[in-house]
């Protein structure tokens, strides 16, 4: 059974700094990995969406990183903002096209 | 192209009482879900449809819980009765189709509150 695991839970930066969110996943058998940013109470953006034959998507100051035969991905944030400050969901399409969910990454920026 | 659209943005309730969530999702996405998402948590899939077919609502409470999409287009999710622990955003997202490797869309979802 796929479980994505994301750490840490809570993150606060100086604004300026250059940042890098984690998401792992227990299997290998993917169709393609999406990178969400939720404001409070919203619905959910798409950040970046990397294919299981890509090793990364970039978007701005955004850079998304793939390893697959690791179980990792990156979203990396240059020049964070305190308009960056979110929560950061990743989500893995498994082998039976679903959508399986870390819990997400609380992003706070202080100016 | 226009977005997933969802409606109320916000819903207040007494427990017990009935309410409903509407979504249009993106034209031609054939792929329609229901999400709820408790504060803190991932969001945890309610149900699938392909067109206008299910294809997966094994997390859906169906005491409770119905959703239908008559049409193969937009959809509606409800609640009969209400609990306190229903309070939280329901999401709707499209994609293009179940196997597809593109991504999902997101509506901006309706935060539920059940007092």
């Amino acid at each position: 059974k796929q479980e994505v695991t994301q750490i840490p839970a809570a993150l606060s930066v100086p604004e300026g700094e250059n940042l890098v969110l984690n998401c792992s996943f227990t299997d290998s058998a993917i169709y393609n990995l999406q990178w969400f940013r939720q404001d409070p109470g919203k619905g959910l953006t798409s950040l970046l969406l990397i294919q299981s034959s890509q090793r990364e998507q970039t978007s701005g100051r955004l850079n998304a990183s793939l390893d697959k035969s690791s179980g990792r991905s990156t979203l990396y944030i240059a020049a964070s903002q305190p308009g960056d400050s979110a929560t950061y969901l990743c989500a893995v399409r498994d082998s039976n096209y679903q959508l399986i969910w870390g819990a997400g990454t609380k992003l706070i920026i202080k100016p | 192209e226009a977005g997933v659209a969802q409606s109320p943005r916000y819903k207040i309730i007494e427990k017990r009482q009935s309410v409903a969530f509407w979504c249009n999702p993106i034209s031609g996405h054939a792929t329609l879900y229901w999400y709820q998402q408790i504060l803190g948590q991932g969001p945890k899939l309610l149900i699938q449809f392909q067109n206008n077919g299910v294809v997966d609502d094994s997390q859906l409470p169906k005491d409770r819980f119905s959703a239908e999409r008559l049409k193969g287009v937009d959809s509606t999710l409800k609640i009969q009765p209400a609990k306190l622990e229903d309070s939280a955003v329901y999401l709707c997202a499209s994609s293009l189709s179940r196997d597809s490797t593109y991504g999902y869309t997101f509506g901006s979802g309706t935060r539920l509150t059940v007092v």
